[in-house]
């Protein structure tokens, strides 16, 4: 699986975007980029993932470049409820596992 | 209804004794995982299990022995807890070809 380096934190106003970045320059042609975040005192929680075009789900906007070399992960319009460790995962699609690598990610706070 | 329930919460023992960590999905998914938290928050895969048949063992000491009864249980059980074996394991499931991975809400484990 690639390697991914994030920012070890990041604040963002509420009500503000955050936009959360993640480089994973040795990335291969058949890895995906996941995020997952984990708010204090809880399980890891899905939020989205992409191979090469943006995505949008109810929860977030992913953006990849398109050398695919780094990605950001957008909260549109961040709340207090968003503060957690966020973490960038990169590595294939497997049909029967989901086993995730997790890194250090990025602590994101965010302020009233 | 809890999706990935994990039981007990909260554990406190001794070393040396033998503890099990109970862990349940009602999701119907196929994939069950196990992965340890430690106090500097990194977080890692121990075990998956597909369809009750284990496909990761991530260098786990033996003393960490998981049990699969059905598709929907995969417990944990600890013989001659160590100190080094305090941390927060949390439970995961997922459905084949799907990207997304279910935690639990994890169990503190601490060993004194």
């Amino acid at each position: 699986d690639a390697k991914t380096t994030q920012p070890t934190s990041m604040d963002c106003a509420e009500g503000r975007a955050a936009n959360l970045p993640c480089n994973h320059s040795t990335i291969s042609g058949n890895e995906y980029v996941y995020w997952y975040r984990q708010i204090h005192s809880q399980g890891p929680q899905y939020i989205i993932h992409g191979l090469k075009n943006n995505e949008t789900n109810e929860m977030a906007s992913l953006i990849i470049t398109e050398d695919r070399k780094s990605s950001t992960l957008i909260l549109p319009h961040a709340t207090l409820r968003d503060t957690a460790v966020y973490y960038c995962i990169v590595r294939p699609r497997r049909y029967n596992n989901n086993d995730m690598r997790f890194g250090a990610g990025t602590r994101l706070t965010v302020k009233p | 209804d809890t999706a990935v329930s994990q039981t007990p919460k909260y554990l406190v023992t001794q070393m040396g004794n033998d503890k099990s960590i109970k862990c349940e999905q009602n999701l119907g998914h196929d994939t069950m995982y196990w992965y340890k938290q430690d106090s500097k928050k990194f977080l890692k895969i121990m075990f998956s299990y597909n369809n009750k048949e284990l496909i990761i063992n991530e260098t786990v000491p033996n003393r960490f022995s998981p049990k699969s009864p059905d598709k929907a249980h995969l417990n944990l059980h600890i013989n001659s807890l160590e100190l080094g074996d305090s941390a927060v394991y949390f439970c995961a499931s997922s459905e084949g070809g799907r990207p997304e991975a279910f935690f639990g809400q994890g169990t503190r484990l601490t060993v004194v």
